[in-house]
């Protein structure tokens, strides 16, 4: 397995754009997280799904942000309107059980100017 | 302290030296994890320890749990340039509801 896959790896916009990242989970795992990471707050849960389905997202931080999964190998995260406080590593994880071990993606780094 | 909050901040030893990196959490466990994460990558589980187990260990990683003060510890031996990297700890409580990562410790070493 090729293990997490988030795109893009880099992301730079402009204020007021959409911003869509993107994964896919390791086939087989039934949980879906979005952190993201910044110097300040560190890691944050956003988001997680549990087959497909959002089990809590009291992480997100406003209305602007919203996340799906379609289906089981696929998630996106969007942003609209995108604001530079936005600016961070935003990491897609999943796991086969929750509560143990994490695989995470290589992270989108989202730069807003 | 918040739940799951790693010490020191930020460690630097000489390659083949010993790290040692502790945290420290509130509520009672069902596991705690270690993490690495090098520099512009995502996090690399390295190890699980069970609130009923006391030590584990891993190649040259050793992690220690000691419930009663809310602690573990770990322990890198014969340290390289390579092991250079942030390391976080995970608590897992509420049977596995809640997951939170602490801060992190950054650890250099040395060639």
């Amino acid at each position: 397995d090729a293990g997490v896959i988030q795109s893009p790896r880099h992301e730079v916009t402009e204020m007021g754009q959409e911003v869509t990242l993107r994964c896919k989970p390791i086939s087989g795992h039934d949980y879906l997280f979005w952190y993201r990471q910044t110097m300040m707050r560190g890691l944050e849960l956003l988001i997680y799904f549990n087959n497909n389905v959002p089990i809590d997202d009291s992480g997100m931080p406003e209305d602007r942000f919203s996340a799906k999964m379609p289906n089981a190998s696929f998630s996106t995260l969007k942003i609209q309107p995108s604001e530079p406080r936005d600016s961070a590593v935003y990491f897609c994880a999943s796991s086969l059980l929750r509560g143990n071990g994490y695989t995470f993606g290589s992270g989108t780094r989202l730069t807003v100017v | 302290s918040q739940q799951g909050e790693e010490d020191p901040q930020a460690l630097s030893i000489q390659e083949g030296e010993n790290a040692t990196m502790n945290c420290s959490y509130k509520t009672s466990i069902n596991n705690l994890q270690w993490y690495r994460q090098n520099s512009g990558r995502g996090l690399v589980h390295l190890i699980l320890i069970r609130s009923n187990e006391r030590e584990k260990h891993s190649g040259r990683l050793r992690v220690t749990l000691d419930t009663s003060k809310k602690s573990s510890s770990l322990l890198i031996t014969a340290s390289r340039a390579a092991d250079t990297a942030s390391y976080f700890c995970a608590t897992v409580f509420n049977y596995g509801q809640n997951f939170v990562f602490g801060p992190g410790t950054r650890l250099s070493v040395l060639p």
